[in-house]
């Protein structure tokens, strides 16, 4: 069983320009939640997908917009990069309609903007 | 204020040790509660998972939930080195999963 997988591994910007992630959700999952982890704090929500329509989102600057695909699969695009976007983003997979919440998370992406 | 609250840490104990951690939460709106584990440059990994008030155990890992106090805990009994690794607290309403800082954990040999 596929768990979540995201690319690349590692992506180095500089400031001001734009970066594509990409990642797969667990087999069986519908929906799909990206976070931004800063070096030393918890995981912050960014925006969820499902039916290939933005749910819900977080306190994120509308530079951070995304996309789902017909396969689930997701991609999170950042805008005007700036050094604060420096960070682990973390893709995490669930059932939409279990209500649970259970969130696998995918190895991350991690991001550095020079 | 933080909707949650972890522990900072950072905790060292010796091998065999009982490792406990904490949060506290203000937002009693919250039903599920998590606990991930974290290793250096990875991502979370889902432990335990819990949505009343009261204990679960998993092996050596045990989750207290006390709702009327809003304070959660995972317990590590008989801890080994590979349990060394950071810890997270993770609490769960309608869609989106709110975490603690983290505490990072080092079981010495």
């Amino acid at each position: 069983d596929a768990g979540v997988t995201q690319s690349p591994t590692h992506l180095i910007k500089t400031r001001g320009q734009q970066v594509t992630l990409r990642c797969s959700p667990k087999s069986g999952h519908d929906t799909v939640s990206w976070y931004q982890q800063a070096l030393g704090q918890g995981p912050q929500f960014i925006f969820q997908y499902y039916e290939e329509e933005e749910r819900q989102r977080g306190n994120f600057p509308d530079r951070f917009s995304g996309h789902q695909f017909p396969n689930y699969s997701s991609e999170l695009n950042v805008n005007a990069l700036l050094l604060g976007d420096s960070a682990l983003y973390l893709c995490a997979s669930s059932l939409y309609h279990r209500q649970s919440n259970e969130q696998f998370f995918g190895p991350g992406t991690r991001l550095t903007v020079l | 204020q933080k909707e949650v609250e972890q522990d900072p840490g950072p905790l060292s104990v010796p091998e065999g040790a009982i490792v406990s951690l904490n949060c506290t939460y203000s937002n009693s709106a919250f039903q599920y509660f998590m606990w991930y584990r974290q290793y250096s440059r990875k991502g979370p990994e889902l432990l335990m998972y819990t949505y009343s008030s009261g204990n679960k155990e998993d092996g050596r890992f045990t989750a207290q939930v006390d709702k009327s106090s809003k304070y959660i805990s995972l317990f590590i009994r008989d801890s080994q080195p590979s349990d060394s690794a950071t810890y997270l607290c993770a609490l769960g309403g309608d869609y989106k999963l709110s975490f603690g800082a983290g505490t990072t954990v080092t079981v010495r040999a």
